[in-house]
C-alpha cells in the first residue's frame, strides 16, 4: 500500500499569513493512465471530509483560490495564502492512483 | 444535487453485528463505484470497503476482511455495510463516499458505530 506522510501534523497559524502542509508517498503516484490522482481534503470540526483539491492541482468548484495544490511524483504540497478563520480544522492528503486508496495522517490547522 | 444519508448506527456490544445504510439521491447510482470510509474518535480518515457500480466486485480493508461485507441495491440507490464480529477498535463514525477517478467528490454525513460492553 502506498503510506502517505504529511507534515506538519499541527500548524498553529495567525489570520492573514500563508499555510503549507506537505505529503508524500511511499511510491510514485503517476497512474497507468499517466494522471496523478493526489487529493486534499478539509473537515472541519464536527463536519465530514469536503474536496479541495483533486489530480494535484484542480480546485473543486467554490473553493476559494486562496488554496492552491502542486507536486509530482511523491512530494505535494496543499499551500493556503491568507488563512481565513472557517480555514480551521483538519486537512488529509488522499492518493487515488494505487489500489488500496489511502489517506495521510492529517494536519490540524489552528489559529 | 448529490446527497448520501447514512443510518443503522448505534452502541453495540463486542462480537454483536450492525447493519449500515447510505441511501443516495442526485447521480447515477448504477454506474457509480461506492466506498465505506470511518474515522475513529479524534483519529485519521481509514478506508473500509469498495464495491463496484456492477455489484460484483468487492474489496475489504485487511482489519474487516472476513468480519465485514458491502453489498448494494441498485433499485433502492443504496449502499449497505454489513459488520459482524465487531471489536473495540471498529468504534468510528462511518462515512459512505462517492468514487469517481481516483477520488471521493461526496461524502455521507456519517453514522456513528460504537462498540462497548
Amino acid at each position: 500500500d502506498a503510506v502517505m506522510t504529511q507534515s506538519p501534523l499541527s500548524l498553529p497559524v495567525t489570520l492573514g499569513q500563508s499555510a503549507s502542509i506537505s505529503c508524500r508517498s511511499s511510491q510514485g503516484l503517476v497512474h497507468s493512465n499517466g494522471n496523478t490522482y493526489l487529493n486534499w481534503f478539509h473537515q472541519r470540526p464536527g463536519q465530514s471530509p469536503r474536496r479541495l483539491i483533486y489530480e494535484v492541482s484542480k480546485r473543486d468548484s467554490g473553493v476559494p483560490d486562496r488554496f492552491s495544490g502542486s507536486g509530482s511524483g511523491t512530494d505535494f504540497t496543499l499551500k493556503i495564502s491568507r488563512v481565513e478563520a472557517e480555514d480551521v480544522g483538519d486537512f488529509y492528503c488522499m492518493q487515488g492512483s494505487h489500489w488500496p486508496y489511502t489517506f495521510g495522517q492529517g494536519t490540524k490547522l489552528e489559529i | 444535487e448529490v446527497q448520501l444519508v447514512e443510518s443503522g448506527g448505534g452502541v453495540v456490544q463486542p462480537g454483536g453485528s450492525l447493519r449500515l445504510s447510505c441511501i443516495t439521491s442526485g447521480f447515477p447510482f448504477d454506474t457509480t463505484d461506492m466506498h465505506w470510509v470511518r474515522q475513529p474518535p479524534g483519529k485519521a480518515l481509514e478506508w473500509v470497503s469498495l464495491i463496484h457500480d456492477s455489484g460484483r466486485t468487492t474489496y475489504y480493508a485487511d482489519s474487516v476482511k472476513g468480519r465485514f461485507t458491502i453489498s448494494r441495491d441498485t433499485s433502492k440507490k443504496s449502499l449497505y455495510l454489513q459488520m459482524d464480529s465487531l471489536r473495540s477498535e471498529d468504534s468510528a463514525l462511518y462515512y459512505c463516499a462517492k468514487d469517481y477517478m481516483g477520488s471521493y467528490t461526496h461524502w455521507g454525513q456519517g453514522t456513528l458505530v460504537t462498540v462497548s460492553s
